[in-house]
């Protein structure tokens, strides 16, 4: 039961390029996405996030892109630096009291020096 | 900055134990989570707690596991009788509210042998 998906295990871009990094969902419900940032051995750092009611958000070299329409989200990261090299995780909620999250299986980013 | 603390950072225990995993939320955040990766899949929900109680739980968090706040200021989840496939890393977070983006804990490592 994927609601959350991320078909691309593992990204790898040079360092000073643009990274995209794409999610899908199934859930209509969904109305609220995320992006957290995990390195190994730490819990997931939150990046970004996104309403429903938002077509793109930008926060300094992230930008979330959001598509209702397709179900389909993208986070870009621009320009790409080699301590971005993380698992980005997506993730979904439905606006409510006690809203759970509901994630992807995650992105390996690798940026190159 | 406030960040959320777990303890302990890497737990082994045998099959058919009981374990305790705890966590100190941010103090003065009122939604608190359990998440739970196994090696190599994704992040998956447990149980969120708001207001003193269980507000939703997944098919995941059988009778087995139990959460508490015991003091107001520490949040636990117990594992009744361990099983191996209970082996995974496993972070708290927290949050103002679900909106607002959780803060997850550098989790524990469970491994039960």
């Amino acid at each position: 039961d994927q609601q959350v998906k991320q078909n691309s295990p593992s990204l790898s871009v040079q360092e000073g390029r643009i990274s995209i990094l794409n999610c899908d969902y199934t859930n209509s419900m969904f109305d609220y996405f995320l992006w957290y940032k995990k390195y190994p051995a730490e819990g997931p750092t939150f990046l970004i996030s996104i309403s429903s009611i938002k077509d793109k958000n930008e926060d300094g070299r992230f930008t979330v892109f959001l598509n209702k329409s397709a179900k389909h989200l993208s986070l870009h990261i621009v320009p790409s630096q080699p301590g971005d090299s993380a698992v980005y995780f997506c993730a979904a909620s439905e606006t409510g009291a006690n809203s759970k999250l509901t994630f992807g299986k995650g992105i390996t980013l690798s940026v190159r020096p | 900055e406030p960040e959320v603390t777990q303890t302990p950072s890497h737990q082994v225990t045998q099959m058919g134990q009981e374990v305790i995993l705890r966590c100190v939320p941010i103090s003065n955040h009122l939604y608190f989570y359990w998440y739970r990766q196994i090696l190599g899949q994704k992040v998956e929900f447990l149980v969120s707690f708001y207001n003193n109680e269980i507000s939703e739980k997944s098919e995941i968090f059988d009778d087995q596991f139990s959460v508490e706040r015991p003091d107001g200021s520490n949040f636990t989840l117990k594992i009744r009788s361990t099983k191996l496939e209970d082996s995974a890393m496993y972070f708290c977070a927290s949050s103002e509210a679900p909106s607002y983006g959780y803060t997850f804990g550098s989790g524990t490592r469970l491994t039960v042998v």
